[in-house]
């Protein structure tokens, strides 16, 4: 079964630290991956996505993911957070092609 | 930068109502869905719009639920008798043949 797993629920991080957010999926089929942010009572922004070519992809707000194909994962990084970083952050999949399947999300809550 | 735009932003219905509600799509774009996220849970997909007629549609899309686009511009979602567990917030969102979706800020549905 295809499925999106996001490991953490919530990460506390204080601020200028780095932080990333896991997230695995589980499929046999070709897949494109994106990572969305959500903060309070907003919409879904994009913040970057892979669809072919370079494994690192760079978003915006400094924020990165790697593909890494043999472990089915697409993990979001970004080297120092901010304040403004805390939201929820969802991981994406499209399974060939189909419409996107949303992980359960990840709360990053950036202290002082 | 173009925006996807949903009407009414809060909606509030007593159970077994019916609700429509609305979504503008970016103008140029092809492919149009419904999401919703209820309180504190993932988003889910609904249904997935092109060409004039649906292209892939969830479990959760039953007979209760109908979409249309009526015009050029319009993209709307039906509930035909609403139930307490359609309480969520729904997202339209719409993208070109490349994979970039643009979601709108959300229809807070409310069924009492």
């Amino acid at each position: 079964a295809q499925s999106v797993t996001q490991l953490d629920s919530q990460v506390p991080v204080f601020e200028e630290a780095p932080v990333e957010l896991r997230c695995n999926y589980s499929s046999s089929v070709s897949v494109y991956l994106f990572w969305y942010v959500q903060y309070p009572n907003q919409g879904l922004q994009l913040l970057l996505k892979y669809l072919s070519g370079s494994t690192l992809v760079k978003g915006i707000n400094g924020f990165e993911a790697e593909f890494n194909k043999s472990q089915t994962s697409f993990h979001l990084r970004k080297p120092s957070v901010h304040i403004s970083d805390t939201a929820e952050y969802f991981c994406a999949v499209s399974f060939s092609r189909r419409a996107l399947t949303f992980g359960s999300g990840t709360r990053l809550q950036v202290q002082p | 930068e173009p925006e996807v735009t949903q009407t009414p932003s809060h909606q509030v219905t007593q159970m077994g109502q019916e609700v429509i509600l609305r979504c503008v799509p970016i103008s140029n774009h092809l492919y149009f869905y419904w999401y919703r996220q209820i309180l504190g849970q993932k988003v889910e997909f609904l249904v997935s719009f092109y060409n004039n007629e649906i292209s892939e549609k969830s479990e959760i899309f039953d007979d209760q639920f109908s979409v249309e686009r009526p015009d050029g511009s319009n993209f709307t979602l039906k509930i035909r008798s609403t139930k307490l567990e359609d309480s969520a917030m729904y997202f339209c969102a719409s993208r070109q043949e490349a994979w970039s979706y643009t979601f709108g800020s959300g229809t807070r549905l409310t069924v009492v």
